[in-house]
């Protein structure tokens, strides 16, 4: 089975610069969740959905990042604008409903904002 | 809340030795436990999970972890340390919040094993 897809795997842009993310998660999967990785802060959960509608957005550091999960197999996450201190690895993992089910995760998204 | 504590963010081991991640959760309801393992440049993977099945649980590539109520404490463990191990690891507990699934994850311990 395909695992969960993330893309672009790298970005680098320029700072101002609108960015997305995307992610496809595996099928069947209920839940999909959004994470950002820093050295400073560690792995940070932005925001994650339920069956396409977003749970807790309390992780999202600002009004200049968004994500939206349109249907069951695809998820965007958006920068608008974007400035250096977002350069991090952002990662994008789905589950099976159930407290016991573990996530899995896709390989992320390194981005660098110059 | 729940929330989960990695004792010691790096952690070095000769190769052959006994590998020890340490991990305490702090949990209102009998907890859900995972542990993760995340190689350079890749996600996170899943390594074992605690369903209170068992309180030794076995996972992948040698390692396991034992849960102990008494010591709120879900410790990783390998006999003996391979090269391969070199990875960050991280102990995560799930609970429900407000109906929906609630994964909290530890800050992560980097392993380092030494030839």
């Amino acid at each position: 089975d395909a695992g969960v897809i993330q893309s672009p795997r790298h970005e680098v842009t320029e700072m101002g610069q609108e960015v997305t993310l995307r992610c496809k998660p595996i099928s069947g999967h209920d839940y999909l969740f959004w994470y950002r990785q820093t050295m400073m802060r560690g792995l940070e959960l932005l925001i994650y959905f339920n069956n396409n509608v977003p749970i807790d957005d309390s992780g999202m550091p600002e009004d200049r990042f968004s994500a939206k999960m349109p249907n069951a197999s695809f998820s965007t996450l958006k920068i608008q604008p974007s400035e250096p201190r977002d350069s991090a690895v952002y990662f994008c993992a789905s589950s099976d409903p159930g407290t016991n089910q573990p996530q899995h995760f896709g390989d992320g998204t390194r981005l660098s904002i110059l | 809340a729940q929330s989960v504590t990695q004792l010691g963010s790096h952690v070095s081991v000769s190769e052959g030795a006994l590998v020890l991640l340490r991990c305490n959760y702090s949990s209102s309801v009998p907890p859900y436990l995972f542990w993760y393992v995340q190689y350079p440049n890749q996600g996170l993977q899943l390594l074992l999970k605690y369903t209170s099945a068992a309180t030794l649980v076995k996972g992948i590539n040698g390692f396991e972890a034992e849960f102990k109520k008494s010591e709120t404490s879900f410790h990783l463990t390998k006999p003996s340390a391979h090269m391969s191990d070199a990875a960050e690891y991280f102990c995560a507990v799930s609970d429900l919040a407000g109906g929906y699934q609630k994964v909290t994850f530890g800050t992560g311990t980097k392993l380092q094993v030494i030839p």
